[in-house]
């Protein structure tokens, strides 16, 4: 079945960065988009960027513009999230999700979604 | 690019309906048919409920349901069970430079 693992949790001290992984299986990886979506503790979830896992093209939000890079490796059906200059704020879950597509027709809306990583940005 | 705005919590008797609202602008909501709900309990990942405004994915009950008016998405639960009780967000496609936008999320009780 479809599914999205990612990598696990991290310490990170602030100022540095990190780099999530999202490793894609039972589909055709560069035929979906990817998002990453976080979310702080206790609040909504925040959209930060995509990547067309096909040609390699990202679109990020302008709030992480210049700290967030979204990449891809085809060969490994992994998509990567690195943000970097990690303040406290930054504390989050870390979530890849695909754009939900049913029937050979893509959509609005994110399905399935990994089962998250924890960053803990602390001194 | 400020958030979609949801009641902080809804409430309701197994068996009840119940509607969340999801209001937005005519930079998202309004403008585009794009509006998904999501489903996430404690602790874990969220779930696609509903998408593109009222379809909703194979596997889902039909006691969910999505529509829309003007600036304003909803999401009805129609006989209220246990296990709905869980927090839910909407999201919407923006003209913005964020692109897509989630709302403030809204806690479901079941009494």
């Amino acid at each position: 079945q479809v599914q999205l693992v990612q990598s696990g949790a991290e310490v990170k001290k602030p100022g540095a960065s990190v780099k999530v992984s999202c490793k894609a299986s039972g589909y055709t990886f560069t035929s979906y988009a990817m998002h990453w979506v976080r979310q702080a503790p206790g609040q909504r979830l925040e959209w930060m960027g995509w990547i067309n896992t096909g040609n390699g093209n990202t679109k990020y939000s302008q709030k992480f513009q210049g700290r967030v890079t979204i990449t891809r490796d085809t060969s490994a059906s992994t998509a990567y999230m690195e943000l970097s200059s990690l303040r406290s704020e930054d504390t989050a879950v870390y979530y890849c999700a695909r754009r939900y597509c049913s029937a050979g027709s893509c959509y609005f809306g994110f399905d399935p979604w990994g089962q998250g990583t924890l960053v803990t940005v602390s001194s | 690019q400020s958030a979609l705005t949801q009641p902080a919590s809804v409430s309701g008797s197994p068996g009840q309906s119940i509607t969340i609202s999801c209001t937005g602008t005519s930079s998202d909501v309004g403008g585009y048919d794009s509006v998904s709900w999501y489903q996430q309990y404690p602790g874990k990942a969220p779930k696609l409920m509903i998408f593109e405004v009222s379809n909703r994915p194979s596997g889902v009950p039909d006691r969910f349901s999505g529509s829309k008016s003007a600036n304003t998405a909803s999401l009805t639960i129609s006989g209220l069970q246990a296990e709905d009780e869980a927090d839910y967000y909407c999201s919407s496609y923006t003209s913005s430079s964020t692109l897509y936008v989630f709302g403030t999320g809204t806690k479901v009780t079941v009494l």
